[in-house]
């Protein structure tokens, strides 16, 4: 059983349009995340759920926008997409041991996002 | 704010010699340190974790990481390299309590010669 899977594995789409990337984990985990990882490898966060409630919130385009239906979901939509949106985009979870500081994270297997 | 240094964007090593993979952090309080694995077209998979304790921390896949203050230092090595370990390696860091995020390293790629 995948333990964070996400959808779809790849995106390829065109500048300005809208696309969603959904997130699921089995592992009852409390806190979800969303990475990006550009081409150079650089991973940085984007949002940080922990019972459906935000709780990090980096600098990022208001045109991302997560939303947490229940604990074991964490879709990210993304309205007019830019070219610069292109990456592989990650989600993870984690145990909320009271402070995600120190909790292991698991990794989904991405999205590839390609803007044209 | 914390952050991370990893020296070397790409090392190789022959398969059977010593893993050694730079990390250097900094943080005006204790850190806790991470080493995490990605291999190709996949997520990243936690090694290993330096949070209190014993300083000398052993991970998966015969890795282990020495958390030295003085040198605000997380090494990560490994006596004997295969080429199962050919990925890409993150060093990452938090600090405090509550909900603090991690911060990620720009990675390590080790390729592993036969």
């Amino acid at each position: 059983d995948t333990a964070v899977s996400q959808t779809p594995k790849y995106l390829v789409t065109q500048m300005g349009n809208d696309k969603s990337i959904k997130c699921e984990q089995n592992l009852g985990h409390d806190t979800m995340y969303w990475y990006k990882q550009d081409s150079k490898k650089f991973l940085k966060i984007m949002f940080s759920y922990n019972n459906k409630e935000l709780i990090i919130n980096e600098t990022v385009p208001n045109r991302f926008s997560p939303k947490s239906p229940d604990k074991a979901h964490l879709n990210l939509h993304i309205n007019s997409l830019e070219l610069g949106d292109s990456a592989v985009y990650f989600c993870a979870s984690s145990q909320d041991s009271g402070t995600f500081s120190t909790d292991t994270q698991y990794f989904g297997p991405g999205t590839r996002l390609t803007v044209l | 704010a914390q952050s991370v240094t990893q020296l070397g964007s790409h090392v190789s090593v022959s398969e059977g010699a010593l893993v050694l993979l730079r990390c250097n952090y900094s943080s005006s309080v204790p850190p806790y340190l991470f080493w995490y694995v990605q291999y190709p077209n996949q997520g990243l998979q936690l090694l290993l974790k330096y949070t209190t304790g014993a300083t000398l921390v052993k991970g998966i896949n015969g890795f282990e990481a020495e958390f030295k203050k003085s040198e605000t230092s997380f090494h990560l090595t490994k006596p004997s390299a295969h080429m199962s370990d050919a990925a890409e390696y993150f060093c990452a860091v938090s600090v405090g309590g509550g909900y603090q995020k991690v911060t990620f390293g720009t990675g390590t790629k080790l390729q592993v010669i036969p």
